[in-house]
Order: C-alpha cells, then sequence, then structure tokens
C-alpha cells in the first residue's frame, strides 16, 4: 500500500516568487490536511480539505491556500515568498471516523 | 487557543535506560496522538488514546492518557538507538478542530 506522497521533495525559491506544492494522499483517504513546520513554531495546522472542500483553516494569512481534486489529490500555493516560509511542509492523509492520519515525507522549501 | 506543552525539551540517554516524557495542557481534548519523527521524514503515528484515564502499550512504549484528558505521558523502557527522534504529541479539540501539536522532545539514545 502506497504511502502519502508530496512532491517535489525540495524547492529553493527567491522572496516574492509563488510556489505550488502536491500532495497524493493514500489510495481511499479523502481528507488531506497540510502543516508548516519550523524550529522555532514546531508544526503548525495549515488547512484541511476533505470531498474538494475546505472543512478547516488555521492562522495564516492568505498568501497560503490550497485546494483539492475529485481524486483527493492536493495542492497547496504561497504567494509572495517571504524568507519567514522556509520550512518543511507536511501533508497527511486519513479516512473520515478513524484516527489513522498519516504524514508524507514533507517538501522542504528555502527562500532565499 | 489551544495549546500543548512537551517536557523536557530536549533528552539524550544511554541504551538500557528508561525514560518518561510528558505532554500538557490546560485544555481538554477528544482525543490525542504520538508521533516519531525523524530527521527528514514525516512523523510517523505510534498511537492515540481517547479515553481519560486510558494506558496503551505498544513493545516497549507505554502510552498513558491523563484522567481529565488535558495530559499524557510517554514511557520507555530499556531505551535503544532505534528510538532516537523526535516525538510529538497532538490533540484533538472537542469540536472536531485538527490537531495541535506540542513542541516535541528531542530524544538521543547513545549506544
Amino acid at each position: 500500500k502506497a504511502g502519502v506522497t508530496q512532491t517535489p521533495r525540495y524547492l529553493i525559491k527567491t522572496r516574492g516568487q509563488q510556489v505550488t506544492l502536491s500532495c497524493s494522499p493514500i489510495s481511499g483517504h479523502r481528507s488531506v490536511s497540510w502543516y508548516q513546520q519550523t524550529p522555532g513554531q514546531g508544526l503548525q495546522f495549515l488547512f484541511e480539505y476533505f470531498s474538494e472542500t475546505q472543512r478547516n483553516k488555521g492562522n495564516f494569512p492568505g498568501r497560503f491556500s490550497g485546494r483539492q481534486f475529485s481524486n483527493s489529490r492536493s495542492e497547496m500555493n504561497v504567494s509572495t515568498l517571504e524568507l519567514g516560509d522556509s520550512a518543511l511542509y507536511l501533508c497527511a492523509s486519513s479516512f473520515p471516523g478513524t484516527s489513522g492520519t498519516v504524514f508524507g515525507p514533507g517538501t522542504r522549501l528555502t527562500v532565499l | 487557543t489551544q495549546l500543548l506543552e512537551q517536557s523536557p525539551q530536549f533528552l539524550s540517554i544511554q541504551e538500557g535506560e528508561n525514560l518518561t516524557v510528558y505532554c500538557n495542557s490546560s485544555s481538554v481534548f477528544s482525543s490525542l496522538q504520538w508521533y516519531r519523527q525523524e530527521p527528514g521524514e514525516g512523523p510517523v503515528l505510534l498511537v492515540t488514546v481517547v479515553t481519560g484515564g486510558e494506558v496503551k502499550k505498544l513493545k516497549r512504549l507505554t502510552f498513558q492518557f491523563g484522567d481529565a484528558r488535558k495530559d499524557s505521558s510517554l514511557h520507555i523502557t530499556a531505551a535503544q538507538p532505534g528510538d532516537t527522534g523526535l516525538y510529538l504529541c497532538a490533540g484533538e479539540g472537542n469540536y472536531g478542530q485538527n490537531f495541535v501539536f506540542g513542541p516535541g522532545t528531542r530524544l538521543s539514545v547513545l549506544p
């Protein structure tokens, strides 16, 4: 059974650019959540999608957005990148009604 | 805002020793999860506890959820180098909110 896949694994961008990260959940999982992990702030919740609808949103600026497709794959976009956006971005998928959350390996974003 | 604290922040021990890490909050959580994360990887779910006072054992790891569902502990017996990693606790709010993560305990087990 394939795990959660995130692409790309590493990304280097400069300030002001935008970036799109992709996440493919485990087959059958319809809930996808995104988290930002930094040494200073730890793991912080960005948003959750279920059946193509954003169900929950964390406390991040509007530069951070996401979407989910009909096959449950999800993307997140960060516009007008800032140095502080450098982080490991993690995607997690789960099956509704279960506690079996599975994280992907993350995308390491560096903003120069 | 629900917050989780973890202690200690860092822990370095010798192989074979026992240890306990703690996860505390002033808020009540409907469930709590423990994860281990290794460098360059995403967190891996170890256990979910749901009932106040619940104790779960996973080989050498023992997890306990506080009676009031505000705190939890993870006890490792006879630690091994393979236990090295970042241990994260995450609490689920009572109204279906997404998980709130603690800052983690970074454990290093030396051979």
